[in-house]
């Protein structure tokens, strides 16, 4: 079955680890996107990648970076994790064609202490 | 620039009666608007979308949304609301050009048995 997973659910981290979140579909989408949504509800677009290779960052400054190597892996990486990196991350992929939606993995809820 | 404006951040209905979830967007072009919604701890899971033709459209779990053009609206309807429809509803907009979905601050339906 077609899917986007995120790995892992839930982190809690100490301030200054290195922390990567992962981010796989097995759908062949092109698009991948990285979304940082605060308690407030709202989602801001952090990175996107439209192909192997090719990323671009989002609306929300982040000190984030991310990786897209393969098609289906789109992983995201925080250096030196602090307390305002404290957020729920979302990953969300859809096809290069059309007018498609974005489909949305579960989530990782990452605290920083 | 394109923007999505979500005016309510709680509506409340009694389960049986009719929602609605108001939704207005601006987009530079041709709007294509989504709707989706979030259960607690979940990624966001695609109800609807419009893309072109027919006003109203249809999607899952008995929701459907009214494109209005000269309201620039996109509101989320149900006859019959469930308690089960109690969850986040995000509205989204893309037009083109753009990279990425425009998410809506996003309205919590809360419905009361």
């Amino acid at each position: 079955e077609a899917d986007i997973y995120q790995t892992p659910r839930y982190l809690v981290i100490g301030t200054g680890k290195k922390i990567t979140l992962e981010c796989s579909q097995t759908m062949g989408h092109d698009k991948m996107y990285w979304y940082q949504q605060d308690p407030g509800m709202e989602l801001h677009l952090i990175h996107y990648s439209y192909g192997v290779n090719s990323t671009e960052k989002g609306d929300l400054s982040s000190e984030s970076t991310v990786s897209r190597i393969r098609t289906e892996h789109f992983p995201l990486t925080l250096e030196s994790a602090r307390p305002s990196h404290t957020s729920q991350y979302l990953c969300a992929s859809s096809p290069s064609y059309g007018y498609n939606e974005q489909f949305f993995g579960p989530g990782t809820r990452l605290t920083v202490l | 620039a394109q923007s999505v404006a979500q005016p309510e951040d709680q509506v409340n209905v009694a389960e049986g009666n009719p929602l609605t979830v108001k939704c207005t967007y601006s987009v530079s072009g041709n709007p294509y608007l989504f709707w989706y919604v979030q259960y607690p701890n979940r990624g966001l899971q695609f109800l609807l979308k419009y893309i072109t033709g027919d006003n109203l459209v249809k999607g899952s779990y008995g929701f459907e949304a009214e494109f209005n053009k000269s309201q620039t609206s996109f509101h989320l309807k149900k006859p019959s609301a469930l308690v089960s429809d109690s969850a986040l509803y995000f509205c989204a907009v893309k037009d083109t050009g753009r990279r990425a979905l425009t998410f809506g601050s996003g309205t919590r339906l809360q419905v009361q048995p």
